[in-house]
């Protein structure tokens, strides 16, 4: 069974500039979850979507960040403009339902310079 | 929120078991443990979970007390790909967000 895809694995931008990640999750899984990383500390959770609906975006800067899910499958996450603090991993993962395991990618590393 | 505490490291040589403590002593009686680990510039990898019972995979053992507020993985002859940060996490039971803490540093020692 395939894992979870991302792409890129890594993105170097300058400040100000825009960047969208990509992530294709684990086939039927109907949770998509989006997580940021920031160096020495624990992932947190930015959005969830349950098929193409948005669960949670509380903590989300939704006057930079965007994700959108089409189609209930892949997802796109987006950051315009980055700022220095967005450097971090972003990572996705995906579960079958809104509970029970969840499953990462391997992440996308930005560095915002 | 149910908030565990793990400690922040721990050392295990090579071939032997590692026991990795974890407290939660707000657990509420329908929430679940779920262990999860994150190797070196890898993405987090779901170990196990469990409610009251003991549960075992072919990763690890689950092992919970009584009253359930503790409880210890158990990688049984641990390897050096066994490296990594392990997450001890209680998501809540309203909507089973994924609240990651700093976790245990695991180093396996040749």
């Amino acid at each position: 069974e395939a894992g979870v895809a991302q792409s890129p694995r890594y993105k170097i931008i300058e400040k100000r500039q825009s960047v969208a990640f990509w992530c294709n999750p684990i086939s039927g899984h109907a949770t998509l979850y989006w997580y940021q990383q920031i160096l020495g500390q624990g992932p947190k959770l930015l959005i969830q979507f349950q098929n193409n609906g948005v669960v949670d975006d509380s903590q989300l800067p939704k006057d930079r960040f965007s994700a959108e899910r089409l189609k209930g499958v892949d997802s796109t996450l987006k950051i315009q403009p980055a700022k220095l603090e967005d450097s971090a991993v972003y990572l996705c993962a995906s579960s079958l339902g809104l509970a029970g395991a969840q499953y990462f990618g391997a992440g996308t590393r930005l560095s915002v310079l | 929120d149910a908030k565990t505490t793990q400690p922040p490291s721990m050392d295990c040589a090579e071939g032997r078991a590692a026991n990795l403590p974890c407290n939660h002593s707000t657990i509420s009686g329908n929430e679940y443990v779920y262990w999860y680990r994150q190797i070196h510039s890898q993405g987090p990898q779901y170990i196990i979970h469990g409610l009251k019972n003991n549960e075992t995979n072919e990763m690890a053992s689950l092992i919970i007390t009584e009253d359930r507020k503790s409880s210890t993985l158990i990688l049984p002859h641990a390897t050096l790909r066994d490296t990594a940060v392990y997450y001890c996490i209680v998501p809540r039971y309203r909507d089973y967000k994924l609240t990651f803490g700093k976790g245990t540093l695991l180093t396996v020692n040749p």
